[in-house]
């Protein structure tokens, strides 16, 4: 098993345009969450989803978005892009609610 | 407010020297808590979690609920310890994950 795969690794964007980052979760997990590291500072909780409904929302703007398709998977969409999007991007994934975390190896954006 | 909070950016011990990293957290109810390790170039992983109890690599963390303490230790540093140490939080019922911004640790040979 790859483990949680994310995509693409690394992207440049200007300011004004718009995002979407993809997470594959390990086979079988049903639970996705989304997390922004900015550089020098822990991850930060964006969403989580869990058998394709919104089960948490962090303290994040609306220009940010997210979805569960029927197979797992999820895109994180972030609109109107501004220099502080700029960050690591964490997908993590569990078997169920309340279980351990995998985490991908993230996407790196810039926003330039 | 829900916070972790680990004061040190950079702990540097030398190999067989003990190692304690620091976390305390600020949660109003019954938390469960977390260390997660991130070595070079690897992706974030779980290294203990406390309702497990385990010691993991030599690794073991004791929660203090008078304290709002979880702090991280280790007898004996290898130089395989060196990584990026995150403790983390998350609430009852939720898998949200509140992250600390980490210490990291570099053991010397």
């Amino acid at each position: 098993d790859a483990g949680v795969t994310q995509s693409p690794t690394h992207l440049i964007k200007t300011r004004g345009q718009q995002v979407t980052l993809r997470c594959s979760p390990i086979s079988g997990h049903k639970s996705v969450s989304w997390y922004q590291q900015v550089l020098g500072q822990g991850p930060q909780f964006i969403f989580q989803y869990y058998e394709k409904e919104e089960r948490g929302r962090g303290n994040f703007p609306d220009r940010f978005s997210a979805r569960q398709f029927p197979n797992y998977s999820s895109e994180l969409n972030v609109n109107a892009l501004l220099l502080g999007d700029s960050a690591l991007y964490l997908c993590a994934s569990s078997p169920d609610r309340n279980t351990e975390a995998f985490f991908g190896q993230g996407t790196r954006l810039t926003v330039v | 407010a829900q916070r972790v909070t680990q004061p040190e950016k950079l702990l540097s011990v030398f190999k067989g020297a003990p190692v304690e990293l620091k976390c305390n957290y600020s949660y109003s109810g019954s938390p469960e808590l977390f260390w997660y390790v991130q070595y070079s170039r690897q992706r974030l992983q779980l290294l203990l979690r406390h309702i497990s109890r385990e010691s993991i690599k030599g690794f073991t963390a004791d929660l203090n609920k008078g304290e709002t303490s979880f702090h991280l230790k280790k007898p004996f540093a290898q130089e395989e310890d060196s990584a990026m140490y995150y403790c983390a939080l998350s609430g009852y019922n939720t898998d949200k994950l509140i992250f600390g911004t980490g210490t990291r640790l570099q053991v010397f040979p």
